[in-house]
């Protein structure tokens, strides 16, 4: 199973929005609505931020918001602010019973 | 707080043994699958495996890459599950995390543990 496909870096000046994209398969991305984002700053454990293509955990701000079609998903983030920089990566159930993860993409707030 | 903890990392040499360890803290294991994922120094997050509830009779899953030299586990007071590595490999060494999945719901990981370092070296 190869790794999602995501942009290796993103950047974007407070209070604009960016997208980061997540390019799968119809075995993996495309196939089903279990697509999650994830957010890991240096040294931390990674944190759920967008589950099952666009559901937010409570506790996450609605800046963050997460949709498909065909076999992408991406995840957006408006209003950027200073906190957002960090690595994002994108997580999705495959047809072979197993996950896999994206490649990550490290956002930068200019 | 609902927490993981992970324990038993360490450095070892390759084609050796370890066995790490995920408690749950401020809840029970039960209805959850627990998934292990690791993360090379610098490297981007890597799913290892699963180990579904009892509901699923704790069903285990592996990504293919590791042909067979890993075993995820649990034990039936529903308090730990683990993650038994065998044959280690220096590309082997990087933070393994674990993480929650509620088993009869959607797919979110979360909470995951802090994380707990492998290192294969001689």
């Amino acid at each position: 199973q190869s790794a999602l496909t995501q942009p290796a870096s993103v950047s974007g000046s407070p209070g604009q929005s960016i997208t980061i994209s997540c390019t799968g398969t119809s075995s993996d991305v495309g196939g089903y609505n279990f697509v999650a984002w994830y957010q890991q700053h240096p040294g931390k454990a990674p944190k759920l931020m967008i589950y099952d293509v666009n559901n937010r955990p409570s506790g996450v701000s609605n800046r963050f918001s997460g949709s498909k079609s065909g076999n992408t998903a991406s995840l957006t983030i408006s209003g950027l602010q200073a906190e957002d920089e960090a690595d994002y990566y994108c997580n999705s159930y495959t047809s072979s019973n197993t996950y896999v993860f994206g490649t990550g993409t490290e956002v930068t707030v200019l | 707080e609902m927490q993981l903890v992970e324990s038993g990392g360490g450095l070892v040499q390759p084609g050796g043994s370890l066995k790490l360890s995920c408690a749950a803290s401020g809840f029970t294991l039960s209805g959850s699958a627990i998934h292990w994922v690791r993360q090379a120094h610098g490297k981007g997050l890597e799913w290892v495996g699963r180990v579904r509830s009892k509901h699923y009779n704790y069903a285990t899953g592996y990504s293919a890459s590791l042909k067979g030299r890993f075993t995820i586990s649990r034990d039936e007071s529903e308090t730990t599950a683990y993650l038994e590595m065998n044959s280690l490999r220096i590309e082997d060494t990087a933070v393994y995390y674990c993480a929650r999945q509620i088993d009869t719901a959607d797919r979110r990981f979360d909470p995951w543990g802090q994380g707990t370092l492998v290192t294969v070296s001689s």
